[in-house]
């Protein structure tokens, strides 16, 4: 079974501050994709950022960037300069390369962030 | 700009009534998906559509029935069967290799 563990459900940082969300997964496969949605307070999924599993170094965008742990499959985001706009619900995701079960992808529970003005 | 549109926003159920959000995207995306969420909880997945005249169930299928008869439409029906439907939901399309779902602002259904 593929899943996709947040263990953090509320995480909280002072503004400005850096804070790191975990991540892991559970996969048989050597290739994958893997992604960091946030969910506002609007409701609307926007995409923060996504890592290919081939690639080892890690990506990043503006103050988002993950630490990506292939052997550990562990994929957490880390968000320097914490913002108010941060708030939100924060999801990973995972989808295989190759499945026999369509493109689906597989979906954290989330974590919470509170920014601390 | 390309996109997926969900309507209505919010959406009121009667007991025993059967009820239709609607999802479309331009996005020429192939597949697209149907997600429940629940507060505070993680999507789960209802049916998902890879192709045309194509779907299939995903982790929470009963009560729900759905429909793909053209590639930019993908309504979700909730029927009488689905005993606890208040939820927020969430429609996703997938164009393929390295891109990521792209979402619906969602719908909102209550029951009255």
């Amino acid at each position: 079974a593929q899943t996709v563990t947040q263990s953090q459900p509320e995480m909280s940082v002072q503004e400005a501050e850096t804070v790191t969300l975990s991540c892991t997964y559970d996969t048989s496969e050597s290739d994958y994709y893997l992604f960091w949605y946030k969910q506002p307070p609007s409701r609307q999924m926007i995409l923060v950022i996504r890592q290919e599993a081939y690639k080892q170094q890690n990506a990043t965008e503006n103050r988002f960037s993950v630490n990506f742990q292939k052997a550990a499959k562990s994929f957490s985001l880390k968000i320097s300069d914490s913002q108010l706009g941060d708030a939100a619900m924060y999801f990973c995701a995972y989808r295989p390369l190759y499945t026999n079960t369509g493109n689906q992808f597989y979906f954290g529970t989330g974590t919470s962030l509170t920014v601390i003005p | 700009d390309g996109g997926i549109t969900q309507s209505p926003k919010y959406l009121f159920r009667k007991e025993g009534q059967n009820v239709t959000l609607s999802c479309e995207q331009n996005l020429n995306h192939d597949a697209m998906y149907w997600y429940r969420q629940d507060p505070g909880q993680g999507l789960r997945l209802i049916y998902y559509s890879q192709i045309v005249n194509d779907f299939q169930k995903g982790d929470i299928a009963e009560g729900y029935s759905v429909s793909r008869e053209k590639k930019e439409s993908f309504p979700l029906t909730v029927t009488s069967a689905q005993k606890n439907p208040t939820a927020f939901y969430l429609c996703a399309s997938y164009g393929g290799g390295y891109q990521p779902q792209h979402f619906g602002d969602g719908t909102r259904l209550s029951i009255l």
